[in-house]
């Protein structure tokens, strides 16, 4: 069954330091997409990255990373050069198949709490 | 403003009563899909329309829960004699599947049922 696995309930991280939250997946398919989303206080699910099965190359998206190591099914977001604004809560998500954003399977989040 | 949009933010209802709400996709997008979130969890995917068929209903989809998108524009999630239980935040996305993009979400109506 498809399974998304986020470890940590709570992080902490130091204003302008870098900070990884981890994602782990289980899946059958061979072609997937794995994505992380913010979720601010004020509830929007906001798209951060995204990285398919088969890319080579781990997904960038301005601060965002993702560190996408396949034969261990993770993939982990790292946040680079924390900000204020990056207090919220993170998920990672899973879409199986070919068909690009097909619905989403969701891990239970890692809220991120950036101290000044 | 060209963002998913749904309306109410809020919802507080009594036990036993039905409610609905409306999410309005990004015009170009033709698949709609709705999701509820309980606290301390992720969302979960309940139904997803592409134009206005509804392609797939998930199991958490009760009798009491039924959604429409007619016209393919704007989608309605309705919920009969509402229990507690159905107490969550309830998220509506869309996606343009032409354009192989994420799905873009909206900021959830919120439901409380006293």
């Amino acid at each position: 069954a498809q399974k998304i696995t986020q470890t940590q309930p709570g992080m902490f991280v130091q204003e302008k330091e870098a900070v990884t939250l981890d994602c782990t997946y289980d899946t059958s398919d061979q072609s997937y997409g794995l994505f992380w989303y913010k979720q601010p206080s004020s509830g929007e699910m906001i798209f951060l990255i995204y990285q398919g099965s088969y890319d080579e190359q781990n997904a960038t998206e301005g601060r965002y990373s993702l560190n996408f190591q396949k034969a261990r099914k993770s993939a982990n977001l790292v946040i680079s050069a924390s900000q204020l604004g990056d207090s919220a809560m993170y998920f990672c998500a899973m879409r199986e198949g070919e068909d690009s954003s097909y619905k989403l399977i969701f891990g239970s989040g890692t809220r991120l709490l950036v101290r000044p | 403003d060209t963002g998913v949009s749904q309306d109410p933010r809020h919802k507080i209802t009594k036990r036993g009563q039905n409610v609905t709400f409306r999410c309005d996709p990004i015009s170009e997008h033709n698949r709609l899909y709705w999701y509820r979130q309980t606290l301390g969890q992720g969302p979960e995917f309940l139904t997803y329309f592409q134009n206005e068929a509804q392609l797939e209903k998930s199991r958490l989809l009760s009798d009491r829960f039924s959604a429409e998108r007619p016209k393919g524009s704007f989608s309605t999630l309705e919920i009969q004699r509402t229990e507690q239980g159905d107490s969550a935040m309830y998220l509506c996305a869309s996606s343009d599947v032409t354009v192989n993009t994420e799905a873009f979400f909206g900021q959830g109506t919120r439901l409380t049922v006293v």
